[in-house]
Parts: C-alpha cells; sequence; structure tokens
C-alpha cells in the first residue's frame, strides 16, 4: 500500500521569495517520487522525479525536490518565485513495479507581486 | 510533435446518454491511463492499460468503460450509470519496464451535465 500527504492545500508566496511545498509518502515497497505541476484547466506536467539515485532532484524551471528516506519526505524547494509559478502542484509515489500512481490532494500555489 | 491529445476540450452530457471521451497517443507507449480529478481531491485512477486488447480497472470503475483496439488510443465511455459524472477526466500513457516509468499527461476533457 502506498499514500501520499501533501501538508498544505494551499500557500502564498510573494514573488522573488523561497517556495516550500511539502510532501510526505508512506510506501511498502522502494518508492518513486515525482512532483507535477497543473495551470488552470490543463492537464499535468512534469516537474521532477526521483527513482533511487541521487537524493537531491533538480527540475524543470529551477525547482528542485529532496529525498529523505528517514523523515518520508520529498518537499518541492524553489529559491525565487516568478509570478509564472502559480499553479497547483501534486505530489506523486509509485511503488514498486506496480504501474499505480498516487497522488496528494494538491497543493495550491499563489505568488504575489 | 509527439504527444497525448484529449478531444473534446468541453463535454456536455444529457441525463441517461452514454458519451465517450477520446484519448489519443504519438508517443509510441504501451500503457495508458485515465484518471478523473474532482477539485480538493486529486486525481482518482478508472482503468489503465498496460498492452493492446487488456485493461483493467482502477479505483473508481463503475459506470465506466474503455477499449484497446488499438496502441496508440484507449477512449472512455461514461455510461449512464454513473451518476456523477461532472469532472475533469485526464489521460496519461507511459512506456513500461523503465525504472520509475514516468506517465504523460494530456490536456484534459472538462464533462459537465445539461
Amino acid at each position: 500500500a502506498q499514500s501520499v500527504t501533501q501538508l498544505d492545500s494551499h500557500v502564498s508566496v510573494s514573488e522573488g521569495t523561497p517556495v516550500l511545498l511539502r510532501c510526505n509518502y508512506s510506501s511498502s515497497y522502494s518508492p518513486s517520487l515525482f512532483w507535477y505541476v497543473q495551470h488552470p484547466n490543463k492537464g499535468l506536467q512534469l516537474l521532477l522525479k526521483y527513482t533511487s539515485a541521487a537524493t537531491l532532484v533538480k527540475g524543470i524551471n529551477g525547482f528542485e525536490a529532496e529525498f529523505k528516506k528517514s523523515e518520508t519526505s520529498f518537499h518541492l524547494t524553489k529559491p525565487s518565485a516568478h509570478m509564472s509559478d502559480a499553479a497547483e502542484y501534486f505530489c506523486v509515489v509509485r511503488g514498486g513495479s506496480n504501474y499505480k500512481l498516487t497522488f496528494g490532494k494538491g497543493t495550491l500555489l499563489t505568488v504575489n507581486p | 510533435d509527439g504527444g497525448i491529445t484529449q478531444s473534446p476540450k468541453y463535454l456536455f452530457r444529457k441525463e441517461g446518454q452514454n458519451v465517450t471521451l477520446s484519448c489519443e497517443q504519438n508517443l509510441n507507449h504501451d500503457a495508458m491511463y485515465w484518471y478523473r480529478q474532482d477539485p480538493g481531491q486529486g486525481l482518482r485512477l478508472i482503468y489503465y492499460s498496460q498492452i493492446v486488447n487488456d485493461f483493467q480497472k482502477g479505483d473508481i470503475a463503475e459506470g465506466y468503460s474503455v477499449s484497446r483496439e488499438k496502441k496508440e488510443s484507449f477512449p472512455l465511455t461514461v455510461t449512464s450509470a454513473q451518476k456523477n459524472p461532472t469532472a475533469f477526466y485526464l489521460c496519461a500513457s507511459s512506456s513500461p519496464g523503465l525504472a520509475g516509468a514516468t506517465q504523460y499527461f494530456g490536456p484534459g476533457t472538462r464533462l459537465l451535465v445539461l
């Protein structure tokens, strides 16, 4: 069994300040972890993924995430928010060889000018 | 350009009507998926298919049906048995056999009930 908890349903930051979106997971297997971004009425775009290689994963648009097994966390960060980062972000876990992805409920990021 | 297309962008269903959502991919992926998205609930898996002529139920398959006659196509039918069909429907595909295989998503279809 696997599950994902996104700890904040809504995060609000000012443009140019750091972004932190928090995600905890549980999995019976060595997991693969993903962050996707969704702009309004659009499909999901992959930001980055962890697949048991380096624990610090760099993604597109300046985002990165760190896999911490001891804390079962996979938080998403960005040093400086841009207005175009405003969107909904989903943390996703895939356990073992199962094709099934389990999605968190999403974190809505707003960026204030 | 390689990718996943979904049509239509908006779809309206009348009471008692079956409607079919289209999903096509030209990524040469073997696996395809259908998800339903409701506000505040993330995405939930309806059906998935790992190979042509084979598919499995996901978590919320009741009231839906699929077919997989071609590798590139995975249409979803929302039947009259689905009593609450209003949602955003997303199709995805992936290439199996790769560790941590990534699912790529289409732009979605929004289904509304008249």
